[in-house]
């Protein structure tokens, strides 16, 4: 079975610094796709980043970027400059190439965030 | 630009009740997916419309249903209401672009409470 774990349930981190939330994930497939959403206390699911597995070059989203380690099947999302809007659940996704939208999530990461 | 739309905010059913869930996508956008998300769990797939045909499903039984409108709004139905469903659920809207890559965006979602 296709899995995506997040092994941190909860992360805290102080304003302005930087965080990194850990993802793995178990495919065989050589065509996914992978995603980090935000969902805030108001419960709608926002994208923050998206990372084709073909590219090398990691994806960058103004404070956000991640660290796509393929061969270990790593996709960790790093915050800079952390604000207190950041405070959320993250989820790490995969999409795999084979299916039809199948979107395949993790349990998910609070992160806190200290003024 | 309207976002994901989803209409009740929130619903409380007794046992054996069947439920109605609305939602309407983002425009532009002609594929809608449902998840269901537990209470502190990742959200899980249950099914995938597209022209107005399932296209994918997820391990839900068939108490779980669905319909696609010509105007790409989405119907999820429950039937037979069980403790189990009490849950949220989210609606996300792609476009379909002839890949399995296309990003989903996804609706504030509706709280289904069962007694």
């Amino acid at each position: 079975a296709q899995t995506v774990t997040q092994s941190q349930p909860e992360m805290s981190v102080q304003e302005a610094e930087t965080v990194t939330l850990s993802c793995t994930y178990d495919t065989s497939e050589s065509d996914y796709y992978l995603f980090w959403y935000k969902q805030p206390p108001s419960r709608q699911m926002i994208l923050v980043i998206r990372q084709e597995a073909y590219k090398q070059q990691n994806a960058t989203e103004n404070r956000f970027s991640v660290n796509f380690q393929k061969a270990a099947k790593s996709f960790s999302l790093k915050i800079s400059d952390s604000q207190l809007g950041d405070a959320a659940m993250y989820f790490c996704a995969c999409l795999y190439g084979g299916s039809q939208g199948n979107l395949i999530f993790g349990k998910g990461t609070k992160l806190s965030v200290k003024p | 630009d309207a976002g994901v739309t989803q209409s009740p905010t929130h619903l409380i059913k007794t046992r054996g009740q069947q439920v109605t869930l609305r939602c309407s996508p983002k425009s532009g956008h002609d594929t809608v997916s449902w998840y269901q998300q537990a209470l502190g769990q990742g959200p899980q797939f249950i099914f995938q419309y597209y022209e107005e045909e399932e296209r994918q499903r997820g391990n839900f039984p068939d108490r779980f249903s669905g319909h696609q409108f010509p105007n790409y709004s989405s119907e999820l139905n429950v039937n037979a209401l069980l403790l189990g469903d009490s849950a949220l659920y989210l609606c996300a809207s792609s476009l379909f672009s002839g890949r399995a890559a296309d990003t989903q965006y996804f609706g504030p979602g509706t709280r289904l409470t069962v007694l």
